[in-house]
C-alpha cells in the first residue's frame, strides 16, 4: 500500500515552455501532497505544501507564480514549470501521506521527475 | 522554523561493520523522525521511523535512537553490505500531516 506514482519520469525541454508534472497516489486519498526539489548530491527541498481545493503553501523563496500547483482531486496534484529556464533543471519529487493507515505522518515518495531544460 | 543538521556527510565502512548517521534537530516541538534511503535516481523509501515517545526503535539490522533532552537522533546500521551502500536522509516533523525538514543527507559506501 502506500504508492505514489509520478509522471512522467524524464523530460527534456526547450526555454521558455511550460512542463507539467503529475503526482497521484495510487491506492489511497492524500488531502496533502509536497512538492520538492533536489541538485545532484543534494537533500530534498521542500517547495510547497499542495492542499486538495484549497491554494498551494509555498515555502520561503520559491516563485508561486513560476512554479504553479494545483491539487484537483485527492489522488493528483500537479506541479507546472512555467516558462521553463536551463536554472530550473533539477529531480522534482512529490511525496503523500495516507491519511487513515495509521501512518498518518509518514510520507511516501514517487519515484521523480527529471528535468531537463535546453 | 526547524534545522535540521546530519553528519558525516559520507562514510565508507567494510562489510560487517556498522554504520552510524547523527542528526540533530532544533525546535523542541518535533515529534516524528523518519529516515530515508535513496539510491541514484531513485525515490526516497523509508527505512525506520521514531515518535517522541519512544528513546530506541530496532528492525532486524537496522535501529534508531532518539534523545529528545539533546535533541538528536542517530541512525545504527549493523553487519553491512554492500546493497546497503546509498544516501540516507534523516528528517523531523511536528506534527501530524505536516512537512518535513530534512538533513543534508549521508552518502554510505559499503566496500567489499
Amino acid at each position: 500500500g502506500a504508492v505514489v506514482s509520478q509522471h512522467p519520469s524524464r523530460v527534456i525541454c526547450k526555454s521558455g515552455t511550460s512542463v507539467k508534472i503529475e503526482c497521484r497516489s495510487l491506492d489511497f486519498q492524500a488531502t496533502t501532497m509536497f512538492w520538492y526539489r533536489q541538485f545532484p548530491k543534494k537533500s530534498l527541498m521542500l517547495m510547497a505544501t499542495s492542499n486538495e481545493g484549497s491554494k498551494a503553501t509555498y515555502e520561503q523563496g520559491v516563485e508561486k507564480d513560476k512554479f504553479l500547483i494545483n491539487h484537483a482531486s485527492l489522488t493528483l496534484s500537479t506541479l507546472t514549470v512555467t516558462s521553463a529556464h536551463p536554472e530550473d533543471s533539477s529531480f522534482y519529487i512529490c511525496s503523500a501521506t495516507p491519511p487513515t493507515s495509521g501512518r498518518e505522518d509518514t510520507q511516501y515518495f514517487g519515484p521523480g521527475t527529471r528535468l531537463t531544460v535546453l | 522554523g526547524e534545522n535540521v543538521e546530519q553528519h558525516p556527510s559520507t562514510l565508507s565502512v567494510q562489510e560487517g561493520d556498522s554504520a552510524v548517521i547523527k542528526c540533530t534537530y532544533s525546535d523542541s516541538a518535533s515529534n516524528y523522525f523518519p529516515w530515508y534511503k535513496q539510491e541514484l535516481g531513485k525515490r526516497p523509501q523509508l527505512i525506520i521511523d521514531i515518535r517522541s515517545n519512544v528513546g530506541e526503535k530496532k528492525d532486524q539490522r537496522i535501529a534508531v535512537t532518539l534523545n529528545k533532552t539533546a535533541k538528536h537522533f542517530s541512525l545504527h546500521i549493523t553487519e553491512t553490505q554492500p546493497e546497503d551502500s546509498a544516501v540516507y536522509f534523516c528528517a523531523a516533523s511536528i506534527n501530524t500531516g505536516n512537512q518535513f525538514y530534512f538533513g543534508t543527507g549521508t552518502s554510505l559506501t559499503v566496500i567489499p
